[in-house]
């Protein structure tokens, strides 16, 4: 599971209410991603970090922002909920191997937004 | 735009059948491609990887199939399996130093029967 994990799990929350979800990774990756997954569309990034305040935006990043304080910590947060990021978000690092950098993704995090 | 675009959007396999799941990219840059399979509930796992300079990768019964001039790869499952039943992502990527910034594939449904 590349020592990730995601907090919360599930949360629903309302439209206009401010939402931070938080990715925790154990084993000192630099990189670390998010992404977003709807039916009909795959996986999109978000924004991803390669470093400690380091980040830089993906395909699909109006209405986010992400902070990286420390090299295992990547939070992502929703200003002001929209519908429109009902969604399952899910946080990725990436790990050498032989092939070059690989990415291994967490459990991931369902939001609704009410 | 979809960057990969994947076929298809479902699929139904007999048990000990081969399923096939094709997808074509546009972009030139991109020189590394990677097959996810996630199960209901998860995270997208990491299947199998192949850059540009092989035309084919078999890991078990998992085998990718990649042809540069037409820009497109395929994944195929022999003796597929009930367990083989989830949704499988083609991705593909231009990877910077260390970074990898995955475009997906919309998906497939596969579904063994028994």
């Amino acid at each position: 599971d590349a020592g990730i994990t995601q907090s919360p799990r599930h949360k629903v929350t309302e439209t206009g209410t401010p939402v931070t979800l938080r990715c925790h990774q154990t084993e000192n990756h630099r990189y670390m991603y998010w992404y977003r997954q709807d039916p009909g569309h795959g996986l999109r990034l978000i924004h991803y970090s390669y470093g400690v305040k380091d980040t830089d935006k993906g395909e699909v990043s109006d209405g986010y922002s992400v902070s990286r304080s420390k090299t295992e910590d990547f939070l992502l947060t929703l200003e002001s909920a929209t519908s429109s990021q009902t969604s399952v978000y899910f946080c990725a690092i990436t790990r050498a191997s032989t092939l070059g950098d690989e990415q291994f993704f967490g459990p991931g995090t369902r939001l609704t937004v009410l | 735009q979809q960057q990969v675009k994947q076929s298809p959007q479902s699929l139904i396999v007999q048990k000990g059948g081969i399923s096939i799941i094709n997808c074509a990219y546009e972009n030139t840059a991109f020189d590394y491609f990677p097959w996810y399979q996630q199960f209901p509930g998860k995270g997208p796992a990491l299947l199998i990887a192949i850059r540009p300079d092989v035309s084919e990768k078999k890991e078990g019964r998992f085998t990718i199939s990649f042809n540069k001039s037409a820009k497109q790869f395929s994944l195929h499952i022999m003796d597929s399996q009930p367990g083989d039943s989830a949704t499988y992502f083609c991705a593909a990527s231009a990877p910077q130093t260390g970074a990898n910034n995955l475009f997906f594939g919309t998906g497939t449904r596969l579904t063994v029967i028994p």
